[in-house]
């Protein structure tokens, strides 16, 4: 069974660092993984997707990586900003399972003026 | 173009009443999902639909049902409202490839 994990559950850091987020999945026969950020009383907004052919991917400031083979994806967030301050889930499509994804529970980040 | 949208917003219900939650999308998209969310266990799909007149279980169906009636609207059920369906339920829709997901705002329910 494919489990999501991501840590911290938590984090804080200064504005102008510069920081990465952890998602761990049991299973390495994914489809895709994508990166969402969720803010307080909203829906999900999708960052980026990574095809399980790809090594990574860049939006702006935030860049994703994925590893298959040893289970992990990174999303790095440059020069990070109050307004980067969500949660933020990663989630796997398993290969053979239509488009159902698999969610981890996220990592909430707040970054301090 | 709107998305995902999803009605109602909040809803406070009595244990057994029943209702239907509205989702429809403007994207043109094949594939319809709904998820919960609750504190401590993320997002878990209920239920999903690949393309209009199908429907398929997800990881937690039990208590609801769901009504695909034509590409734009997908539709979720609670028949007998139970305490344990308090939750935050998101509607999502997809496309092909790459498949990303897109998400309507939530709508937030409360069984009392």
């Amino acid at each position: 069974k494919q489990e999501v994990t991501q840590i911290p559950a938590a984090l804080s850091v200064p504005e102008g660092e510069n920081l990465v987020l952890n998602c761990s999945f049991t299973d390495s026969a994914i489809y895709n993984l994508q990166w969402f950020r969720q803010d307080p009383g909203k829906g999900l907004t999708s960052l980026l997707l990574i095809q399980s052919s790809q090594r990574e991917q860049t939006s702006g400031r935030l860049n994703a990586s994925l590893d298959k083979s040893s289970g992990r994806s990174t999303l790095y967030i440059a020069a990070s900003q109050p307004g980067d301050s969500a949660t933020y889930l990663c989630a796997v499509r398993r290969g053979n399972q239509g488009g159902k994804l698999i969610f981890g529970q996220g990592t909430e980040l707040s970054v301090k003026p | 173009n709107a998305g995902v949208t999803q009605t109602p917003k909040f809803q406070v219900l009595k244990t057994g009443q029943s209702m239907t939650l509205q989702c429809a999308q403007d994207m043109n998209h094949n594939s319809m999902y709904w998820y919960r969310q609750d504190p401590g266990m993320g997002l878990r799909l209920i239920y999903y639909s690949a393309s209009e007149g199908t429907t398929d279980k997800g990881e937690v169906p039990n208590g609801y049902n769901v009504s695909r009636l034509n590409k734009r609207e997908f539709s979720l059920r609670l028949e007998s409202a139970a305490p344990s369906q308090t939750s935050v339920y998101f509607c999502a829709s997809s496309e092909g490839v790459p498949d990303t997901q897109y998400f309507g705002p939530g709508t937030r329910l409360t069984v009392l």
